[in-house]
Order: structure tokens, then sequence, then C-alpha cells
């Protein structure tokens, strides 16, 4: 079963604008990963936050994370149309082994 | 260096046929991981193979799925007696096994169509 919940599960935005998409979880985590996916394919990791982190950066993301609230958040800034991809968020949760719990993924549209 | 590589990259198979799906994982890797993703349940876990420990295989969702892990390396996953909902994309993933911080990293994938 999924443990994580993603919001919006489709986005569509322009070139230039930012893109934030939303993730929420059921358990106690280690760590919270952020992936991208082109054409149903492999996955990309994007970037990994620890449960005792709460923003991290890479580039032209920013992902913050609440364990108060089990949710976290992946921000895009200046999207380009390269960035088109379906996103999903992913869980190992603690005491559980280092398997991934996978949330429904964001598809994301950025329009040249 | 080289990813995580798998083959075939597509597979179509009739219901009821066995199917042998392989996994190469990044030199050095001691964790390995299978996933799928099908439209239905999204992507989830299947079994999970660390060094020489057991596997965890509580992801399998029947009798019918299997894998190995050969000299620490190489991985198959079999799928016996097919059925069309096995019908997915299958994902290998492998990592350093850093404890509490583990970056997983997916290959492309094989896509198994069951007729």
């Amino acid at each position: 079963s999924q443990q994580g919940e993603e919001d919006p599960q489709a986005l569509s935005i322009q070139e230039g604008e930012n893109a934030t998409m939303n993730c929420s979880y059921k358990t106690s985590i280690n760590n919270l990963q952020w992936y991208r996916q082109n054409s149903g394919r492999g996955l990309v990791h994007l970037i990994l936050i620890r449960s005792n982190e709460r923003e991290k950066h890479s580039g032209r993301l920013r992902v913050t994370l609440d364990t108060s609230k089990k949710s976290s958040s992946l921000l895009i800034t200046a999207s380009r149309a390269a960035d088109t991809a379906s996103y999903f968020c992913a869980t190992d949760r603690r005491n559980a082994g280092n398997m991934l719990t996978f949330g429904g993924g964001t598809r994301l549209m950025v329009k040249p | 260096g080289a990813g995580v590589s798998q083959s075939p990259s597509n597979k179509v198979t009739e219901k009821g046929k066995d199917v042998e799906l392989r996994c190469d994982p990044i030199s050095g890797h001691t964790a390995l991981y299978w996933y799928r993703q099908s439209l239905g349940q999204g992507l989830e876990f299947l079994i999970y193979f660390q060094g020489n420990s057991a596997p965890d295989k509580s992801g399998l969702p029947s009798d019918r799925f299997s894998a190995e892990r050969t000299g620490g390396s190489v991985s198959t996953l079999t799928i016996q007696r097919t059925q069309q909902e096995d019908s997915a994309v299958y994902l290998c993933a492998s990592s350093l096994f850093q404890g509490l911080t583990d970056t997983q990293y997916f290959g492309p994938g094989t896509r198994l169509t069951v007729l």
C-alpha cells in the first residue's frame, strides 16, 4: 500500500514560473526522498532530506519537511520545459528496513 | 560510472508463461531492491536484498513471484504462470546501504505486458 499522498495530481505551468508539489505520509520516517520520472521509466533521484532536517536546497530545488504534520513540499523555481515529468516522494519507514514507499506522484507540465 | 541496468527493456508474454527479468546493480552496491509500477497500484516495493542476509520478501504479491541474487551482484526476478494483472513496469534499484541515509538509484525498468 502507498504511504504517501501527493497533491496536486497534475500541475500545468508556464516556463519561468515556480512549481510546488506536496507530499503527506503516515508513519515515522528516517528520510524522505524526491524522485523524477520521465515517460514512465526509470526514476532519477533528486534530493534526500533526513527526518531531523527541515529544509534542503539543491540548485533550483527546495525541499521542506514538517515531521509534526508528516508532510513535505518540493519547490522547483524558474521552471523549464525540460522539468516536465512526474515527481514522486518516497519515504523509508523507521524500523522497517530501507525499502521505499512511494506517493502517487504529481504530473508536472511546463509549457514553453 | 555505469548505472543500474535492466534487461530486457520490454517483454511481451502470453498468460501462463514464465518470465525472468534481470537487474545489474551499480558495482559495489550491497543493497538491491525490486519495485513495480502499475496503473492501478502505483509504485510498490516487492523484495529487498542486503549483503548476505536473507531477503525481505514482504512485498511479493503472490508465490508466483520469486527473486534471487547471485554472488551479491546480479539479480533475477521470476514470475511464474504470468497473469494479465502482472503487466507493469518492473524497476530495480541499488544502494550502498549507508544505514539510515540510503539513496537508491534506479534502473530504466522492464515493461512487462501479459497478453
